[in-house]
């Protein structure tokens, strides 16, 4: 299967600061990635889709000013979350998804990063 | 709307077969998926079902019947590192590839 990294894997920063997470797909051309966040016992929450070279698609709820998607290359998007607060520490999530380069067995199968582990102080 | 319907947990015993269900309503259906998910990680990926009936993988099956809007996960010979999340999700037509998430079922194996 493809493999995709997210970096970093966990960061605590003060209120009102902004932080930065990367997702990279290492071993294919993902021309969609999707940001994921997930509350402690809760499912995954859709967040964004995002398609290489064009604005990301956010979901109903998700402020875009806030949560900041960049899908510069085909093999990295990167998710700011701006003036980050406490109420934003979570679990946060990248996949990447392509059907034709990336190996996978199934149409669209999204590869999971391993997670970041955002707490905001 | 979209729904996707999974128990919220489930107890099985190390040996055992364990069902895990899930129904959904959506408007449209291109597809089926399946993940575990280990506390604090990333999910991974199980199984895909597009057509109707069963597909098996090892310990793991995954069954569907699109005119019921219904899956299954089948867990065969439980063993303790299977105690997770498992996740239904479901692909509508042009829906730019998303998945629409069910909450996931915690299962629960003992000894």
């Amino acid at each position: 299967g493809a493999v995709v990294s997210q970096h970093p894997s966990w960061v605590i920063c003060k209120s009102g600061t902004s932080v930065k997470i990367e997702c990279r797909s290492l071993d294919f051309q993902a021309t969609t990635m999707f940001w994921y966040r997930q509350f402690p016992k809760q499912s995954l929450m859709l967040m964004a889709t995002s398609n290489e070279g064009s604005k990301a698609t956010y979901e109903q709820g998700v402020e875009k000013d806030k949560f900041l998607i960049n899908h510069a290359s085909l093999t990295l998007s990167t998710l700011t979350v701006t003036s980050a607060h406490p109420e934003d520490s979570s679990f946060y999530i990248c996949s990447a998804s392509d059907y034709v380069s990336s190996g996978g067995s199934y149409p669209n199968e999204q590869f999971f990063g391993p997670g970041t582990r955002l707490t905001v102080l | 709307g979209q729904n996707i319907d999974q128990p919220t947990e489930m107890t099985a015993t190390e040996g055992a077969i364990v069902q895990i269900n899930c129904t959904y309503q959506t408007s449209g259906f291109n597809g089926l998926f399946w993940y575990q998910q280990h506390a604090g990680e990333a999910p991974t990926f199980l199984s895909y079902n597009v057509l109707d009936g069963l597909e098996e993988k090892g310990r793991f099956s995954s069954f569907l019947s699109r005119s019921k809007g219904y899956s299954y996960l089948l867990l065969k010979e439980l063993q303790m590192k299977d105690s997770a999340s498992y996740l239904c999700a479901v692909r509508a037509p042009d829906s730019n590839y998303q998945l629409i998430w069910g909450a996931g079922t915690k299962l629960i194996i003992k000894p």
